[in-house]
């Protein structure tokens, strides 16, 4: 299957950092990738879908200036988090589609905002 | 709106015990049906997925078909093993969409 890969793979920073993950389709292009956010024991949350050469369209209830996304090549999505708080602390986890629109998912960035 | 139901768990079953986890959806027209698999700190796999009605997906043992007439997806394993502890998701997608519908998830646990 299709290869996503996230960097980094665990985060602590300080409060009031910002804090930037990374997304990448390794043996693939995606001009979409999806960034989701999981609290435990809980299913996905849909934060923002990016598109690459354009903005990114937010889900209902995300804050677009807390969360930055760039999608800056067909292999590459980024997410800012900005000015985090501890209530940032989440795992976030990325997907892309391929051409047979099957979704593949990255391993995850667990942030921890202290 | 498209949904995705799945049974709530946490299952726990015995090693070599026969599994079913049970998935049902509400959607129009005909989308693609998917099972991922969540290890402990990890990221979604792909387990296996179906596009049509009547086709049968099939990984590692799994198995699940795609059935229009009762809108299921019901996951299913002959012979579970510890290393098959995992959250297990339903989903679906529409055809020409790109937003996955997730369920809840069902937490399995297998004991030795």
């Amino acid at each position: 299957g299709a290869v996503v890969s996230q960097h980094p793979s665990w985060v602590i920073c300080k409060s009031g950092t910002s804090v930037k993950i990374e997304c990448r389709s390794l043996d693939f292009q995606a001009t979409t990738m999806f960034w989701y956010r999981q609290f435990p024991k809980q299913s996905l949350m849909l934060m923002a879908t990016s598109n690459e050469g354009s903005k990114a369209t937010y889900e209902q209830g995300v804050e677009k200036d807390k969360f930055l996304i760039n999608h800056a090549s067909l292999t590459l999505s980024t997410l800012t988090v900005t000015s985090a708080h501890p209530e940032d602390s989440s795992f976030y986890i990325c997907s892309a589609p391929t051409r047979t629109d099957t979704q593949y998912f990255g391993p995850g960035t667990r942030l921890t905002v202290l | 709106g498209d949904s995705v139901t799945q049974m709530e768990g946490p299952v726990t079953l015995s090693e070599e015990a026969f599994l079913t986890i049970n998935c049902t959806y509400t959607a129009t027209g005909y989308p693609s049906l998917f099972w991922y698999v969540q290890y402990p700190g990890e990221g979604l796999q792909l387990l296996l997925k179906a596009t049509k009605a009547d086709d049968k997906g099939s990984n590692k043992g799994f198995e699940a078909t795609y059935r229009k007439e009762t809108t299921s997806f019901h996951l299913e394993k002959g012979s579970v093993q510890v290393s098959d502890s995992a959250v297990y998701f339903c989903a679906l997608i529409q055809r020409g969409a790109q937003k996955l519908v997730f369920g809840q998830g069902t937490r399995l646990t297998i004991n030795p």
